[in-house]
């Protein structure tokens, strides 16, 4: 199971939106409505910003947004703030035989 | 509050072995199933091995099929990791994490612990 295709770095300015796609295969991102995107700050464990393409787990900003098109689920941040600056990461089911997938990750730099 | 919290990690040298244990409260631990995903230094995440919540379906990545052996024990809300002939490439912090989307065989988490670093290196 290959990992699925972010882009390596994202920046925007504070106030600007930003969205990061993950381009997957109708085997997992395309084909499953359970696509979940993480915040990792250096040193932390990530955190669930988005999960099932678009919802907000609760205490997670409505800045953040998550949606889907065929085999790409992307991430939009409205509204840029400093502390947004981390990676971040998408994850996607997969079927059973490798049921978790993660992409490569994406660093969002606030300049 | 849901906490995970790993233990067992170290310093091990190649071909070594290794048992990772990750204690699970808050939740109803036999209800979830469960992940273990790690992060190379530098790296990205990588999805390890998951258990579903009666143990009934297990899948492992590739590169540790063979070497390490997921398992769980719900009477005491603990989570394992055993891995067996260990390599430089093997070397990441491990985390624990829950499953969140509600399904046997484990799909992206929810909620993480806080990780243990597994160095393996002579």
């Amino acid at each position: 199971q290959s990992a699925l295709t972010q882009p390596a770095s994202v920046s925007g300015s504070p106030g600007q939106s930003i969205t990061i796609s993950c381009t997957g295969t109708s085997s997992d991102v395309g084909s499953y409505n359970l696509v979940s995107w993480y915040q990792q700050h250096p040193g932390k464990a990530p955190k669930l910003m988005i999960y099932e393409v678009s919802k907000r787990p609760s205490g997670v900003s409505n800045r953040f947004s998550g949606s889907k098109s065929g085999n790409t689920a992307s991430l939009t941040i409205s509204g840029l703030q400093a502390e947004d600056e981390a990676d971040y990461y998408c994850c996607s089911y997969a079927g059973s035989s490798t049921p978790v997938v993660f992409g490569g990750g994406t660093k969002l730099t606030v300049l | 509050e849901v906490q995970l919290v790993e233990s067992g990690g170290g310093l091990v040298k190649p071909g070594g072995s290794l048992r990772l244990s990750c204690a699970a409260s808050g939740f109803t631990f036999s209800s979830y199933s469960m992940n273990w995903v790690r992060q190379a230094p530098g790296k990205g995440l990588e999805w390890v091995s998951s258990i579903s919540s009666s143990s009934s379906y297990i899948y492992y990545a590739d590169s540790v099929k063979g070497r390490f052996t997921i398992s769980r024990d719900n009477a005491k809300n603990s989570l394992y990791l055993q891995m067996n002939s260990l390599r430089a490439e093997d070397t990441a912090v491990y985390y624990c994490a829950r499953d969140g989307a509600g399904i046997a065989a484990a799909g992206p988490p929810d909620y993480w612990g806080q990780g243990t670093l597994v160095t393996v290196s002579s």
